[in-house]
C-alpha cells in the first residue's frame, strides 16, 4: 500500500519568504501526486496535480511542486509567502491502474509571520 | 468540477445520541467518499458510499456505527451512531472526478460530542 511522508507537522516563515513543503511517497512506481490546501473552518482544495507530463506542476495562488522519480518527492513551493497563505496542506497520492482512491499524508501546518 | 453541499456545518452533541450528515452534490457522480478528520489529524478514509448498494467500508469502520446512504447519484448520508467523545472529529463527504484519485471535497461538518 501506498505511504506518504510530509516532513513537519508546522512550518513557519516570514511573510516574503520562500514556502518549501516536503511529501515523500513510497511507490516505486509513479503514482497521480496532488496537494490540497484547508484553510481554517474549511473542507479542501485542489492547489494542484501531477498526472503526466511536465514535472514541474503549476498551481493556483502561486503555488508550484515538482515531481522528482529519483527521489520519490513531490515538495510544494511558492517564492514569496503571504500572509493568506497561512493553512493545513496535505499530500496525497494514488495508485496508477488501482482503485484510484487516495492516501494523504498528515498535512503540514503553514505559519506566516508579519 | 463539482460543488458539495454538507449539512449541518457543525454540531455540539450528547454522548449516546446519533447525527446525521447530508452531502449534496451539484453534478452526477459515480464515487462518494466520506473521511474523518481527527483533531491535528490527517484524512482517514471511512467509506465508499455506492448507489444503490451497501457502502464499502475501510478497516476499523462498521456499518452499525457509520450507516451510509446513497440513494442517488447526487445525495449521500452518513449517520455517526451512538457518540461518545472520541467521535469528535471533522466529517468531509467527497467526491471523485476523473480517474486520477482527484477529490473535491464539501465544507465538512464539526461534531463536537459532550
Amino acid at each position: 500500500a501506498q505511504s506518504v511522508t510530509q516532513l513537519g507537522s508546522h512550518v513557519s516563515v516570514s511573510e516574503g519568504a520562500l514556502v518549501l513543503l516536503r511529501c515523500n511517497y513510497s511507490s516505486s512506481v509513479p503514482p497521480y501526486l496532488f496537494w490540497y490546501v484547508q484553510y481554517p473552518n474549511q473542507g479542501l482544495q485542489l492547489l494542484l496535480k501531477y498526472t503526466t507530463g511536465a514535472t514541474l506542476v503549476k498551481g493556483i495562488n502561486g503555488f508550484e511542486a515538482e515531481f522528482k522519480k529519483s527521489e520519490t518527492s513531490f515538495h510544494l513551493t511558492k517564492p514569496s509567502a503571504h500572509m493568506s497563505d497561512a493553512a493545513e496542506y496535505f499530500c496525497a497520492v494514488s495508485d496508477r491502474g488501482g482503485s484510484y482512491i487516495p492516501t494523504f499524508g498528515r498535512g503540514t501546518s503553514l505559519i506566516v509571520h508579519p | 468540477s463539482a460543488v458539495i453541499s454538507q449539512k449541518p456545518s457543525r454540531d455540539i452533541c450528547q454522548r449516546g445520541t446519533s447525527l446525521t450528515i447530508q452531502c449534496q452534490v451539484d453534478s452526477q457522480v459515480t464515487m462518494m467518499f466520506w473521511y474523518r478528520q481527527q483533531p491535528g489529524q490527517s484524512l482517514t478514509l471511512i467509506a465508499t458510499a455506492n448507489q444503490g448498494s451497501e457502502a464499502t467500508y475501510e478497516s476499523g469502520f462498521v456499518i452499525d456505527k457509520f450507516p451510509i446512504s446513497r440513494p442517488n447519484l447526487t445525495f449521500s448520508t452518513l449517520t455517526v451512531s451512538n457518540m461518545s467523545p472520541e467521535d469528535s472529529s471533522i466529517y468531509l463527504c467527497s467526491v471523485g472526478w476523473g480517474n486520477t484519485g482527484e477529490l473535491f471535497f464539501g465544507e465538512g461538518s464539526r461534531l463536537t460530542v459532550l
